[in-house]
């Protein structure tokens, strides 16, 4: 099976950087997602880590370490719309269920002034 | 218009009624979802689906049941509803051309209230 940790709220300050983590345990899987939820809307897709390392896209920075059983999202340059929930997710790597996703239980960042 | 629609947004319905949440996607993907959001413990999957004949349970399965109409519609009902059958559902989609599962499209969510 499959659980992952995370933070259930950070909070940080405009135009900062903040670091969401992501601890797992599973089985086995394909790569690490990352989706963005905000208040009332539907997540959305971040970016996707298949391999260790960093995938940057924009502000949004995605990491890995298989090895660490640990991944984070980074956001830089903070702005008041980053408010939002952040949720990790894995895929596993076995028979049907490597179709579906499984999530984190979402880590909800504040972004004050 | 929208790529993944779901209806209704909002129900209210009382214990022991049948409802039908309907999802439609014109994306043109094969993989649906069903995905209920409870506050703090975020998205666990219901049902998901390949294609038309193909229907899977996920982590949460047991007082739901799932059709599968065509490719594009997929519907989750609640055959004798329960309060805590109160939640935020929503219907994803995905297919080959977004690298597979890990990049799934979200509808805008029905939120059911079971009194």
């Amino acid at each position: 099976g499959q659980s992952l940790e995370q933070p259930s709220e950070v909070t940080a300050v405009e135009g900062a950087i903040v670091q969401i983590n992501c601890t797992y345990q599973t089985s086995g899987f394909y790569g690490l997602s990352w989706y963005q939820q905000h208040d009332g809307g539907a997540p959305t897709f971040l970016s996707y880590n298949a391999l260790d390392g960093l995938e940057e896209t924009g502000r949004f920075s995605s990491f890995l370490s298989r090895s660490d059983s640990y991944g984070y999202l980074l956001l830089q340059e903070l702005q008041m719309k980053d408010s939002a929930s952040y949720f990790c997710a894995v895929r596993p790597n076995s028979g049907a269920g490597s179709y579906q996703l499984t999530f984190g239980k979402g880590t909800k960042l504040s972004v004050i002034p | 218009d929208a790529d993944v629609t779901q209806t209704p947004r909002n129900r209210i319905t009382k214990t022991g009624k049948r409802i039908m949440l309907e999802c439609s996607q014109t994306k043109g993907h094969d993989r649906m979802y069903w995905y209920r959001q409870d506050p703090g413990l975020g998205l666990r999957l219901i049902y998901y689906s390949f294609d038309v004949k193909d229907i899977n349970k996920g982590e949460i399965s047991d007082g739901y049941s799932v059709s599968r109409q065509a490719q594009a519609k997929f519907s989750l009902s609640l055959e004798s509803a329960i309060p805590n059958q109160t939640a935020l559902y929503f219907c994803a989609t995905s297919g080959p051309g977004t690298g597979g599962a890990y990049e799934q499209y979200f509808g805008p969510g029905t939120r059911l209230t079971v009194t």
